[in-house]
């Protein structure tokens, strides 16, 4: 098992510019997230999915966009890039429900936006 | 809405030392998961350490266990016998047993320093 990859690892955009970040995991995880980890602030929930076809907001959404159109793979989309959107974003998956707790995480993306 | 609270921005302590580290939440559930992870340099996120909150013993890992105060909701975490490779960023973390509220709530996180 690969687990949870993303790419590209690193980025780099100006301001305006869009692009989507890669999230795909082959575990067979129904729960996947996107967080973004800016310092001294912890990691905070952009988007997530429960499923395949469902989505919805977290913490911090603005600015982003999500989809889930199959059980692997879960993109984020950054539709105009500012330079508040300058942060190391990781996805994370795992099982939903009880009993089943774990959250296995990608090694991030660290996007500067100019 | 849960919240979880780290106090401690920075910690250091000597190798082969005991070190403990703070976290506090708060959250109107009975029920839940709390947990530890840690960031090293190299920017992975790594599960230390996972306690159950009905469960009343405090959760073991090797070297580090936990200190759960479920009434004064209180999860802090010690590292027994510090080793340079436990220098990095730790996170306390939360997270509800309700199915679709996954999401993990983390604290501002704690930066552990090893001394030689």
């Amino acid at each position: 098992n690969a687990g949870v990859t993303q790419t590209p690892k690193f980025q780099v955009l100006k301001t305006g510019q869009s692009m989507t970040l890669q999230c795909a995991q082959d575990m067979n995880h129904e729960y996947m997230s996107w967080y973004r980890q800016d310092p001294g602030m912890g990691l905070r929930l952009i988007h997530y999915s429960v499923g395949a076809g469902i989505t919805d907001q977290g913490e911090v959404p603005n600015g982003y966009n999500v989809s889930r159109s199959t059980t692997e793979d879960f993109p984020l989309r950054l539709l105009s890039a500012a330079p508040s959107q300058t942060s190391v974003y990781f996805c994370a998956s795992s099982y939903s429900g009880q009993g089943r707790y774990e959250q296995y995480f990608g090694p991030g993306t660290r996007l500067t936006v100019t | 809405a849960q919240t979880v609270t780290q106090s401690q921005p920075e910690m250091s302590v000597q190798e082969a030392e005991t070190v403990t580290l703070s976290c506090t939440y708060d959250t109107s559930e009975s029920d839940y998961y709390l947990f530890w992870y840690k960031q090293p340099p190299s920017r992975q996120m790594i599960l230390v350490i996972r306690q159950e909150a009905y469960k009343q013993q405090n959760a073991t890992e090797n070297r580090f266990s936990v200190n759960f105060q479920k009434a004064a909701k209180s999860f802090s975490l010690k590292i027994s016998d510090s080793q340079l490779g436990d220098a990095a960023m730790y996170f306390c973390a939360y997270r509800s047993k309700n199915f679709g509220n996954e999401k993990l709530t983390f604290g501002t996180g704690t930066r552990l320093t090893i001394i030689p």
